[in-house]
């Protein structure tokens, strides 16, 4: 049973826009969040997180919003850039990680 | 510090092989992780180590085995090799389980089984 859900597979966007992609969850208990950015051929690498205390936090061009309430968070890139197209996981830390299917950006120049 | 390290990079079994996929990591964490992506999927965890001697099973467990002898490295056993077990798999580490400090990933080693 998939815990953390990313039910888009694919975004493209513009150079420049804002990049948003969501991310949604069952577990209530889940108490911490994390966005993971991954290239072909590599592991994936830590990006942004946020504590289920918070309701967005911010790291340059990323923010992270959570709603709790609705269990979703969701990632904005602004502005986007080609070297931000990759595949994005988010997860969810429960009594272990909780990784959702992955959202694949493409940033068009 | 090379952080999370992983080998072999590729490799080729065929059905009921045995193989033993390496992790090292020197930063000195003290949990460890396996983890398999298939394509399309998520991160599945296999196994995980909270320490030198210590493993437990995660998600997706049968068909493997680990040991934890040191903090530094987390070895994956495959016993006999299955087509299903053809995946992407990661290792990776953390500090300590009070921390909310993100996990380290190693570069993944690709499997494949015929």
């Amino acid at each position: 049973d998939q815990q953390v859900k990313q039910n888009s597979p694919s975004l493209s966007v513009q150079e420049g826009r804002i990049s948003i992609l969501n991310c949604d969850y069952t577990n209530s208990m889940f108490d911490y969040f994390l966005w993971y950015k991954k290239y072909p051929a590599e592991g994936p690498t830590f990006l942004i997180s946020i504590s289920s205390i918070k309701d967005k936090n911010e790291d340059g061009r990323f923010t992270v919003f959570l709603n709790k309430s609705a269990k979703h968070l969701s990632l904005h890139i602004v502005p986007s850039q080609p070297g931000d197209s990759a595949v994005y996981f988010c997860a969810a830390l429960g009594n272990q990680f909780y990784f959702g299917t992955g959202t694949s950006l493409t940033v068009i120049p | 510090n090379a952080g999370v390290t992983q080998t072999p990079k590729f490799r080729i079994l065929k059905i009921g092989q045995s193989m033993t996929l390496q992790c090292t990591q020197d930063m000195n964490h003290n949990y460890m992780y396996w983890y398999r992506q298939d394509p399309g999927m998520g991160l599945k965890l296999i196994y995980y180590s909270v320490g030198a001697g210590i493993t437990d099973k995660g998600e997706v467990p049968n068909g493997y085995n680990v040991s934890r002898s040191t903090t530094e490295d987390f070895p994956l056993r495959l016993e006999l090799a299955a087509p299903s077990q053809t995946s992407v798999y990661f290792c990776a580490s953390r500090p300590w389980r009070g921390s909310q400090e993100t996990q380290y990933f190693g570069p993944g080693t690709r499997l494949l089984v015929l």
